[in-house]
């Protein structure tokens, strides 16, 4: 069983600033990495899905780079504005097919105008 | 092209009855796997379905099943319904089993036991 944990559990920043947040993993038998962003009464939207070590990916204002030799990936958003407001969730897939996605808690970001 | 819907949205059991939530995918996506969300313990993978065929499953009971039809749709079941199945139950899209892809969320079917 795969223990993915995030953190903080949750931050408040304004308008402007830049953030980021940290997703650990287990390091062995690694197969790729998901976060999503979820906003409150949407479905959780996929922003990147991570596979080989040192992957940096980008959309927008956010991006996110993958260590799997020390087991962790980091979400970073340059200028977060309130429309960023969502939980952010990394995933691990449990196995060589991609799926079996194993969840942290998430790390909820609030954005002040 | 229309996203992943579930039906019901939101749906009101009784502790012993059963309950059958749907989940109609994106066209052209082939696997649907589903989670379920609880206050406590996060997003918690279920089970996977590809081609008719379970694929994958989570660290549930089996009160917890599922199919899928082939024109890809899928529905779980719990039968025997307990307070601690209260729940956001999601359904997620992808158009192949194998690879890494990006999965596709429908909006959920909020389950309360009582």
């Amino acid at each position: 069983i795969l223990n993915v944990e995030q953190s903080p559990q949750s931050l408040h920043v304004q308008e402007g600033d830049s953030t980021n947040f940290t997703c650990s993993f287990p390091s062995s038998n690694f197969y790729a990495l998901h976060w999503y962003r979820w906003e409150t009464a949407k479905s959780p939207e996929a922003l990147f899905v991570m596979t080989l070590n040192g992957d940096e990916k980008k959309k927008g204002r956010i991006s996110a780079t993958l260590n799997t030799k020390e087991g962790y990936s980091y979400l970073y958003i340059k200028g977060s504005q309130p429309e960023d407001s969502a939980t952010y969730l990394c995933a691990q897939a449990g196995n060589n097919a991609g799926n079996m996605l194993t969840f942290g808690g998430g790390t909820r970001l609030m954005v002040k105008p | 092209k229309a996203g992943v819907t579930q039906t019901p949205r939101y749906l009101i059991k009784t502790r012993g009855q059963q309950v059958t939530l749907s989940c109609s995918p994106i066209s052209g996506h082939r696997s649907v796997s589903w989670y379920q969300q609880t206050p406590g313990q996060g997003l918690q993978f279920l089970f996977e379905y590809f081609s008719e065929t379970q694929r994958n499953k989570g660290n549930f009971p089996g009160r917890f099943s599922g199919r899928q039809f082939s024109n890809s749709r899928s529905e779980m079941n719990v039968s025997t319904l307990e307070l601690g199945d209260s729940a956001l139950y999601l359904c997620a899209s992808r158009w192949t089993s194998g690879g890494n892809y990006e999965q596709y969320f429908g909006p959920g079917t909020r389950l309360t036991v009582t």
